[in-house]
């Protein structure tokens, strides 16, 4: 079965510093998305992504962040100038171009911040 | 803009019994409801979902119902093993042309005593 892929699962940075999370979503895919999920709580929506451009964004998903689908298969989540908070599990995801069919989720990259 | 809540926020039951967790949601134009299932350290697995248009739908030991009216959507496990033992996220989403965001709720840690 495919499946949407992220690397790398465990990213340290320092803070103030800029990573790039990235994801490989399932290759017919059409929808992509990133999540959040800080240790212990719910998953949150950061973004969705559509058509190469973004459909919708959270109230998180301030100035900081930005996506990108620099190819045809890479989807990248980019944060600069990181914060403490910004530690939490990061979950990609993606949807055919269906509707009505399930988000697949990545395995997820722990970001933890220094 | 959607909120989700969950209960029971733990939820201990013996083996072979059944479990039942609950949602309500509050956007009433939301149309599709997918339960995930975490395990520990890894990324959250559809097990089942459901459309608006659809009352209660079934899949072996799983079950989930909707209630349009009053907003709420249950989860039923019946017949429950060791493995049902995870955390269990209930969603809620508006499916529209560019995409959908899932609203979770905040979860619930099923442990099934053998």
């Amino acid at each position: 079965e495919p499946e949407v892929t992220q690397t790398p699962s465990h990213q340290v940075t320092q803070m103030g510093q800029e990573v790039i999370l990235r994801c490989v979503p399932i290759s017919n895919h059409l929808y992509f998305y990133w999540y959040r999920q800080i240790l212990g709580q719910k998953v949150e929506f950061l973004v969705s992504f559509y058509n190469n451009e973004i459909s919708e964004k959270s109230e998180i998903f301030d100035d900081q962040f930005s996506v990108e689908r620099p190819d045809g298969s890479n989807f990248t989540l980019k944060i600069r100038s990181t914060k403490l908070e910004d530690s939490a599990m990061y979950f990609c995801a993606s949807s055919s171009g269906t509707p009505y069919q399930p988000q697949h989720f990545g395995d997820g990259t722990r970001l933890s911040i220094l | 803009g959607e909120n989700v809540e969950q209960h029971p926020s733990t939820l201990s039951v013996q083996e072979g019994d059944s479990a039942v967790i609950k949602c309500t949601y509050s956007d009433s134009a939301s149309n599709y409801f997918p339960w995930y299932k975490q395990e520990l350290g890894k990324r959250p697995q559809l097990i089942i979902d459901i459309r608006s248009n659809v009352g209660e739908k079934k899949d072996q030991r799983i079950a989930v119902t909707l209630n349009k009216t009053a907003k709420h959507f249950s989860l039923h496990i019946t017949e429950t093993q060791p493995e049902d033992s995870a955390v269990y996220f209930c969603a809620a989403s508006i499916v529209g042309e560019y995409g959908n965001k899932l609203v979770f709720g905040a979860g619930t840690i099923l442990r099934v005593k053998s």
